[in-house]
């Protein structure tokens, strides 16, 4: 299967930071996306981005399919960006990243 | 936009008890559903791909008869957990994508908690 590495698996940040999360897939995808899981398990599509960059007000993401790789940039840190992060492609199946789990503090 | 409703949201209940939980596409079809299942500060796990009007796919180490999976409409598959025993405990999530998956977004389900006493 598609081993998808996301990386940093920890980050902590102070309210009002600037970040980027990573994804790497080992093979070509069909479909990728970004979700946003917060505290209640619920996860919140954020950007469905096979190719190409999107923009959705704070944030914003990069998918560059041919080196495997794609990119969530959270800007000006809220404390409700707190959750854990996934990334999600498919190839035959749909494989879930590692995760990153972001704790923004006041 | 795509809505997929999940029920219950909760579930507690003692160790020998049948929980079925549903995943409704509320206003699309979907010919495909997708159930997974995640543990505590883990990633999802896919459990198993549902398919409308045919038996279900399971992936490696998931048993098909302690997790039954129904698809008997275009707009329901319902997850059911036979015999459930403490380590069945977990989060459970559905997912659904338009028109296939391969071109479209997949929306998930709010998931299911389900804890086994």
């Amino acid at each position: 299967g598609i081993q998808v590495e996301q990386s940093p698996p920890d980050l902590i940040l102070q309210e009002g930071a600037n970040s980027t999360l990573r994804c790497n897939f080992s093979d070509s995808v069909n479909n990728l996306q970004w979700f946003h899981q917060n505290p209640w398990g619920q996860l919140i599509n954020l950007f469905y981005i096979p190719s190409g960059t999107k923009q959705n007000g704070r944030l914003s993401a990069t998918t560059v399919a041919t080196e495997r790789y794609s990119l969530l940039y959270i800007s000006s840190s809220q404390t409700t960006d707190s959750g854990v992060y996934f990334c999600a492609v498919y190839g035959n199946q749909f494989y879930f990243g590692t995760g990153t789990s972001l704790t923004v503090i006041p | 936009g795509a809505v997929v409703s999940q029920h219950p949201s909760r579930v507690i209940c003692k160790s020998g008890t049948s929980v079925k939980i549903e995943c409704r596409s509320l206003d699309f079809q979907a010919t495909t559903m997708f159930w997974y299942r995640q543990f505590p500060k883990q990633s999802l796990m896919l459990m198993a791909t549902s398919n409308e009007g045919s038996k279900a796919t399971y992936e490696q180490g998931v048993e098909k008869d302690k997790f039954l999976i129904n698809h008997a409409s275009l707009t329901l598959s319902t997850l059911t957990v036979t015999s459930a025993h403490p380590e069945d405990s977990s989060f459970y999530i559905c997912s659904a994508g338009v028109q296939g998956v391969r071109n479209q977004p997949q929306h998930f389900g709010d998931g299911t908690r389900l804890s086994i006493l």
